[in-house]
C-alpha cells in the first residue's frame, strides 16, 4: 500500500499568516493527490484535486503544488474560518489512502 | 443540486452486521462511482472501498476485504455498505462520497452515519 505522510500533525497560526502543510507519498503517485478540509463535527470538504486544481467555490487563498512524491497545501492569509483539520489523499492506486491529518489551530 | 443522504445512526453488538444506505440525487447515478470512508472517534479518515454503479465493479481496501460488501440499486440511485463481524473498533462515522472514477477525488459527501458497536 502507498503510505501518505503529512507534516506537521498540528500547527498554531494567526489570522493573516501563510500556512504550508506537506504530504509525502511512499512512491510516485504522479499528480493524484487531493486535499480536504474538515471542521469539528462536519463532513470533509474537497479543496484541491490533482495536486493543484482548486475545487469550484474554494477561495483562491488555498493553493496546492507538487507531483510525484512531494506535495504541499498553502493557505495564504489565514482566515478565521480556516482553522480546521486538513487531510491529503492519494487517489492514484488502491487503497486510496489518506494522510493522518494536520490540525491548524489558532495561536 | 448534488446530494447524498445517508441512513441514520446504528447501534450493533459485536459480531453483528450493519448496512448503511446512501441515497443520491441531483446527478446521473450511473455516471459516478461511490466511495466509502470511515472515521473513528477523534481519528483520521480511512478509505474503505469503491463501487461503480454502472457495471458493479468494486474495489475494497485489504483491511476490510473479507467483511465488507458494497452494492447499489440503480432504480433508486442508492448505494449500500454492509460491514460484517463487527468489533468495538469498528465504532466510527461512515461516509459515502461521490467520485467520477476510482482515481478521482471525493467531491460530494454524505452527512455521515454513526455506527456504534457495543455489547
Amino acid at each position: 500500500d502507498i503510505q501518505v505522510t503529512q507534516s506537521p500533525s498540528s500547527l498554531s497560526a494567526s489570522v493573516g499568516d501563510r500556512v504550508t502543510i506537506t504530504c509525502r507519498a511512499s512512491r510516485n503517485i504522479r499528480p493524484y493527490l487531493n486535499w480536504y478540509q474538515q471542521k469539528p463535527g462536519k463532513v470533509p470538504k474537497l479543496l484541491i484535486y490533482a495536486a493543484s486544481t482548486l475545487q469550484s467555490g474554494v477561495p483562491s487563498r488555498f493553493s496546492g503544488s507538487g507531483s510525484g512524491t512531494d506535495f504541499s497545501l498553502t493557505i495564504n492569509s489565514l482566515q478565521p474560518e480556516d482553522f480546521a483539520t486538513y487531510y491529503c489523499q492519494q487517489s492514484y492506486i488502491s487503497p486510496r489512502t489518506f494522510g493522518q491529518g494536520t490540525k491548524v489551530e489558532m495561536k | 443540486q448534488v446530494q447524498l443522504v445517508q441512513s441514520g445512526a446504528e447501534v450493533k453488538k459485536p459480531g453483528a452486521s450493519v448496512k448503511v444506505s446512501c441515497k443520491t440525487s441531483g446527478y446521473t447515478f450511473t455516471t459516478y462511482g461511490v466511495s466509502w470512508v470511515r472515521q473513528a472517534p477523534g481519528q483520521g479518515l480511512e478509505w474503505m472501498g469503491w463501487i461503480n454503479p454502472y457495471n458493479a465493479n468494486r474495489d475494497y481496501a485489504r483491511n476490510f476485504q473479507d467483511r465488507i460488501t458494497l452494492t447499489t440499486d440503480t432504480s433508486t440511485s442508492t448505494a449500500y455498505m454492509e460491514l460484517g463481524s463487527l468489533r468495538s473498533d469498528d465504532t466510527a462515522v461512515y461516509y459515502c462520497a461521490r467520485v467520477f472514477y476510482d482515481d478521482s477525488p471525493l467531491d460530494y459527501w454524505g452527512q455521515g452515519t454513526l455506527v456504534t458497536v457495543s455489547s
